[in-house]
């Protein structure tokens, strides 16, 4: 069975520059989650989706921040513009529907913001 | 709302000592209570779960942890560490219709030759 599968591992940027990362979920998920992780930190959820639609974005930074699951599959997170803040690894995991929680991760992708 | 809290951000044991790896919860309603454990440059990887029923869970590569509501924890441990076992362990709780993940600040285990 395949992973969650992220891209880019590694992106490197300038401040005020913008970036996106894209998630594809397990097959038949439909819960997908976007976690930032700062290095020395536990994983901070960023957006929930259930199918097409946001559970949680309560902690998503909406000025800069934003996030979208088109048909309910694949996931793009994009910044813009970036700050030296936002320096971190962004995770993304899936599950099945609620009560079945366990979440799968990716890899993620580690941005270093410069 | 739910919390977590991990006691120790690092923890060293001798190969072949027992690890233990604290975890002390918060939460309104009954949790679903989570182990992940991380290597370097990799994602969360699922060790166990709590979710109802037995309380004393059991994992993968020899790990298990108890739920104890009174005391609000689920402590992981593990008999015997390996060299392998080295890497960054995170405590999880999820509640609510959601059941939105929580991550605690995660614990760096060493293992000493």
């Amino acid at each position: 069975e395949a992973g969650v599968a992220q891209s880019p591992r590694y992106k490197i940027i300038e401040k005020r520059q913008s970036v996106a990362f894209w998630c594809n979920p397990i097959s038949g998920h439909a819960t997908l989650y976007w976690y930032q992780q700062i290095l020395g930190q536990g994983p901070k959820l960023l957006i929930q989706f259930q199918n097409n639609g946001v559970v949680d974005d309560s902690q998503l930074p909406k000025d800069r921040f934003s996030a979208e699951r088109l048909k309910g599959v694949d996931s793009t997170l994009k910044i813009q513009p970036a700050k030296l803040e936002d320096s971190a690894v962004y995770l993304c995991a899936s599950s099945l529907l609620p009560p079945n929680t366990e979440a799968f991760f990716g890899q993620g992708t580690r941005l270093t913001v410069v | 709302a739910q919390s977590v809290t991990q006691l120790g951000s690092h923890v060293s044991v001798s190969e072949g000592a027992l690890v233990l790896l604290r975890c002390n919860y918060s939460s309104s309603v009954p949790p679903y209570l989570f182990w992940y454990v991380q290597y370097p440059n990799q994602g969360l990887q699922l060790l166990l779960k709590y979710t109802t029923g037995a309380t004393l869970v059991k994992g993968i590569n020899g790990f298990e942890a108890e739920f104890k509501k009174s005391e609000t924890s689920f402590h992981l441990t593990k008999p015997s560490a390996h060299m392998s076992d080295a890497a960054e362990y995170f405590c999880a709780v999820s509640e609510g219709s959601a059941r939105q993940l929580t991550f605690g600040s995660g614990t760096q285990l060493t293992v000493l030759p």
